[in-house]
């Protein structure tokens, strides 16, 4: 079974912190993303890679930063948190790109006072 | 611009009843639907369409895709408290990247 886990489920953090999410995945998948999701939003877009060291640009990438230093982890960086960041962030992985399902993490609730 | 609009936004039933969620999307290069459910955590996997008319079942949850008039349907037979969660609807486009198209969810509540 592919498991993909989060550091934290739940994170509260003073506004100007720096935050980090970390998301790891144990089955090889080339392609992680990180997904924002809000009452009435759906899922949105972060960002996503396909590789090691690639990164673009989701939906909604202001305010955030990406690091993919090794295949199974993907961080997710708030510079500098603000209350309109407070909301649960997803982290999903797959194998091949355009032909595999994501596969998701449990979530971390992040908010930010 | 692409898009995935998912209907209703809410629903509550009875135990015993049936539901019928739909999603319709406007995509360019589709390559196949997903729905997923989520609890009070993760997004699980559910079905992949990828073929028109051909119906996937699981259980009491069945869906079905039709690529003419660009939606899907999720039904759920017999409900049962279990089933509450938010429903999840995506497209996948024929893409190198495999970024999804969320709708925005449904949220299902079955009363006992």
């Amino acid at each position: 079974d592919v498991k993909v886990t989060q550091s934290s489920r739940y994170l509260v953090k003073r506004t100007g912190e720096k935050v980090f999410l970390e998301c790891v995945q144990d089955m090889d998948h080339e392609n992680m993303f990180w997904y924002r999701q809000d009452p009435g939003l759906g899922l949105r877009l972060i960002y996503f890679s396909y590789d090691v060291k690639m990164k673009e640009k989701g939906d909604i990438p202001e305010g955030y930063s990406v690091s993919r230093e090794k295949k199974e982890r993907f961080s997710l960086i708030l510079e500098s948190a603000s209350t309109n960041q407070t909301s649960m962030y997803l982290c999903a992985s797959s194998l091949m790109a355009g032909r595999d399902t994501q596969y998701f993490g449990p979530g971390t609730r992040l908010t930010v006072l | 611009e692409d898009k995935v609009v998912q209907s209703p936004l809410s629903l509550v039933v009875h135990e015993g009843d049936t539901v019928t969620l739909n999603c319709s999307y406007e995509v360019t290069n589709f390559r196949s639907l997903l729905w997923y459910k989520q609890e009070k955590k993760a997004p699980t996997f559910l079905f992949m369409l990828t073929s028109s008319g051909i119906e996937k079942k699981s259980g009491r949850l069945s869906s079905i895709l039709d690529k003419k008039e660009l939606f899907s349907i999720l039904n759920i037979t017999a409900t049962q408290t279990g089933d509450s969660a938010i429903y999840l609807c995506a497209v996948l486009p024929s893409s190198n990247t495999g970024k999804l198209i969320f709708g925005q969810g449904t949220t299902l509540q079955v009363k006992p």
